[in-house]
């Protein structure tokens, strides 16, 4: 199964501040990565797919990046809406398989 | 737009099954491919398996094979999930998750989640 690798495991930031995310996997999924933002006691939202699509109603601040192994999510100015838990999964392979998770919180 | 029902809570005891039904409205059931995804307590998102309901065919992950059946209801577009010798790592948040197209890419749409419990 392809090991997707998320960093930092958390990222301490003020509203306004840029975000940066990243996601690597232990093999090429040429453009099969998704992005999903989780809140506590909620299910994840869809962000983006196909590596850089956003997924309905998806503000233009969260844009994403990168194909084969490397993949980036950017938020641009970050709301205060936007401090939770993000994930990455692969869609190339099967199992599908989740990056561990990235923490973004308010410093 | 597919809004996806999840049945409720549940307590099992060790070495018993439990099943979970997503009843799905809004949009063509048999046209995307319909998943589960669990979340243990405090940690991160884990694929189950999916199922392409116009082919009827399910894709498990290794680990679950031989433990996990999903299948689907085509007259009351409802997925059901039964997870068999249940231990106490299973305890987990169970989510459905339909994919945009038949395939079980990524996950568009999710249910509210169904917490299982696994105590003696």
């Amino acid at each position: 199964e392809i090991v997707l690798t998320q960093s930092p495991g958390t990222l301490s930031l003020s509203p306004g501040e840029r975000a940066t995310l990243s996601c690597r996997a232990g093999q090429s999924v040429s453009s099969s990565l998704a992005w999903y933002q989780q809140k506590p006691g909620q299910a994840p939202r869809l962000l983006v797919y196909g590596a850089s699509t956003r997924a309905t109603g998806i503000p233009d601040r969260f844009s994403g990046s990168g194909s084969g192994t490397d993949f980036t999510l950017t938020i641009s100015r970050l709301e205060p809406e936007d401090f939770a838990v993000y994930y990455c999964q692969q869609y190339g392979s099967s199992p599908r398989t989740f990056g561990q998770g990235t923490k973004v919180e308010i410093k | 737009q597919v809004q996806l029902v999840q049945s409720g809570a549940e307590v099992k005891k060790p070495g018993s099954s439990v099943k979970v039904s997503c009843k799905a409205s809004g949009g063509p059931f048999r046209s995307y491919a319909m998943n589960w995804v669990r979340q243990a307590p405090g940690q991160g998102l884990e694929w189950m398996g999916g199922i392409i309901p116009i082919f009827g065919t399910a894709d498990y992950a290794q680990k679950l094979q031989g433990r996990l059946t999903i299948t689907t209801d085509d007259f009351t577009n409802t997925v059901y999930m039964e997870l068999s010798s249940l231990r106490s790592e299973d305890t987990a948040v169970y989510f459905c998750a339909s994919s945009s197209g038949y395939l079980p890419e990524y996950f568009q749409h999710w249910g509210q989640g169904t917490l299982v419990t696994v105590s003696s």
